[in-house]
């Protein structure tokens, strides 16, 4: 089991839905991280939080909308998403952010955007 | 920009066999350096992570190389299982938060 907890595991949306994609993880970590994997594709980095607050936004369309209500959780917030948006997203964490320690992942939300 | 080769990109051995998976890397100038396995439709499951002071990483029968000069990494898999079979995923970090994937290698171990 991992230790960082996705939910949903599926997630069905249509282009004009509003969704979100929640994470968490006590592990104690500062740093959380979202990705987005294409199929058979390498994972691609989006957003990373430390302390909670925005520190990296790899120029990511404003249809998603990430938020960091707390140490422990990550949400991504979806809105007008296009078909080329289906995925798979992982979050990630890490003990903190630029630092040496592996970033935990977990099991993923699959999105399908119809 | 970092780029992160794996090769093979896919790989089919008979149980028990040892297997090398490669990985190199463009820009020696590295934090770490972290092999995953991914089960499809999973998410990524740490393996090892060797950081760019040292020079290898083992974990039961996982062991994994690092040579920073030369951009290379390789994992090796001792007697390899059919529960081995995943994809493989080298990540280098070299800017302090984002990790640069290869594409993978997929294993298929046979019974």
């Amino acid at each position: 089991d991992t230790e960082v907890t996705q939910t949903p595991k599926h997630l069905v949306m249509g282009m004009t839905n509003k969704k979100s994609l929640k994470c968490e993880q006590h592990m104690g970590h500062r740093a959380m991280y979202w990705y987005k994997q294409k199929a058979k594709k390498p994972p691609e980095l989006m957003f990373v939080y430390s302390y909670e607050k925005l520190s990296i936004n790899e120029s990511v369309p404003s249809r998603f909308s990430p938020e960091c209500p707390n140490s422990s959780l990550l949400n991504l917030h979806l809105h007008a998403l296009q078909p080329e948006d289906s995925a798979l997203y992982l979050c990630a964490s890490s003990v903190g952010y630029r630092n040496n320690q592996p970033q935990h992942f977990g099991d993923g939300t699959r999105l399908s955007i119809l | 920009k970092q780029e992160v080769t794996q090769i093979p990109a896919a790989l089919s051995v008979p149980e028990g066999e040892n297997l090398v998976l490669n990985c190199s890397f463009t820009d020696s100038a590295i934090y770490n350096l972290q092999w995953f396995r991914q089960d499809p439709g999973k998410g990524l499951t740490s393996l090892l992570l060797i950081q760019s002071s040292q020079r290898e990483q083992t974990s039961g029968r996982l062991n994994a190389s690092l040579d920073k000069s030369s951009g290379r990494s390789t994992l090796y898999i001792a007697a390899s299982q059919p529960g081995d079979s995943a994809t493989y995923l080298c990540a280098v970090l070299d800017s302090g938060y984002a990790l640069n994937f290869g594409k993978g290698t997929s294993l298929l171990v046979t019974p």
